[in-house]
């Protein structure tokens, strides 16, 4: 079964620093990765998204992630915050095929960014 | 393109009522999922529906239950109502092309409470 683990429930940076979300996975075969973000009291918008294709991927809004299999890692990154990102970040793992439509999510990362 | 809609946004019911959650997917998307998303548990996986069939099930008791209809509209019924039900419920729908995996696109969500 797949499971996926984000470390850090919540991050705080600065406007201007370095943003790093964690993702760990696990999967028994190899895995279709995500990165979502919600804003409160809406849905998921999907930032990027790892088909094994480039190991690493770049998404929407200067966010990018890199796919290591050795470290069974996903991590996200954006090298400048800004007060627009804060919001709640959400890994999820798809194994694609006949585990149709279901993703399975980490447990959140809410972003803060202080001036 | 419009996007993924919900209806009702917000919704209050009372313990032992039922209640019905519709969803109308991005046109030309034939998979519609189903998310419960609880502060507790986050984001849990309810079932997937393509081409008015259901294809895959999340661990939920037998009260939840969905369909899809021909136009790939789809609806969530929740009967006999739990405290525990008080949740944000989440739809997305993808592309599903046979082959390949194509992302999620989620709707709004509509805001459950139960008293």
């Amino acid at each position: 079964a797949q499971s996926v683990t984000q470390l850090g429930s919540h991050v705080s940076v600065s406007e201007g620093a370095l943003v790093l979300l964690r993702c760990n996975y696990s999967s028994s075969v190899p895995p279709y990765l995500f990165w979502y973000v919600q804003y409160p009291n809406q849905g998921l918008q999907l930032l990027l998204k790892y088909t094994s294709a480039a190991t690493l991927v770049k998404g929407i809004n200067g966010f990018e992630a890199e796919f290591k299999k050795s470290e069974t890692s996903f991590h996200l990154t954006k090298p400048s915050a800004h007060m627009s990102d804060a919001a709640e970040y959400f890994c999820a793992v798809s194994l694609g095929g006949t585990s149709y439509g279901k993703l399975t999510f980490g447990q959140g990362t809410i972003l803060t960014v202080h001036p | 393109k419009a996007g993924v809609t919900q209806t009702p946004r917000y919704l209050i019911k009372t313990r032992g009522q039922q209640v019905t959650l519709s969803c109308s997917p991005i046109s030309g998307h034939r998979s519609v999922s189903w998310y419960q998303q609880t502060p507790g548990q986050g984001l849990q996986f309810l079932f997937e529906y393509f081409s008015e069939t259901q294809r895959n099930k999340g661990n939920f008791p037998g009260r939840f239950s969905g369909r899809q209809f021909s136009n790939s509209r789809s609806e969530m019924n929740v009967s006999t109502l739990e405290l525990g039900d008080s949740a944000l419920y989440l739809c997305a729908s993808s592309l599903a092309e046979g082959g390949v995996h194509n992302e999620q696109f989620f709707g709004p969500g509509t805001r459950l409470t139960v008293l």
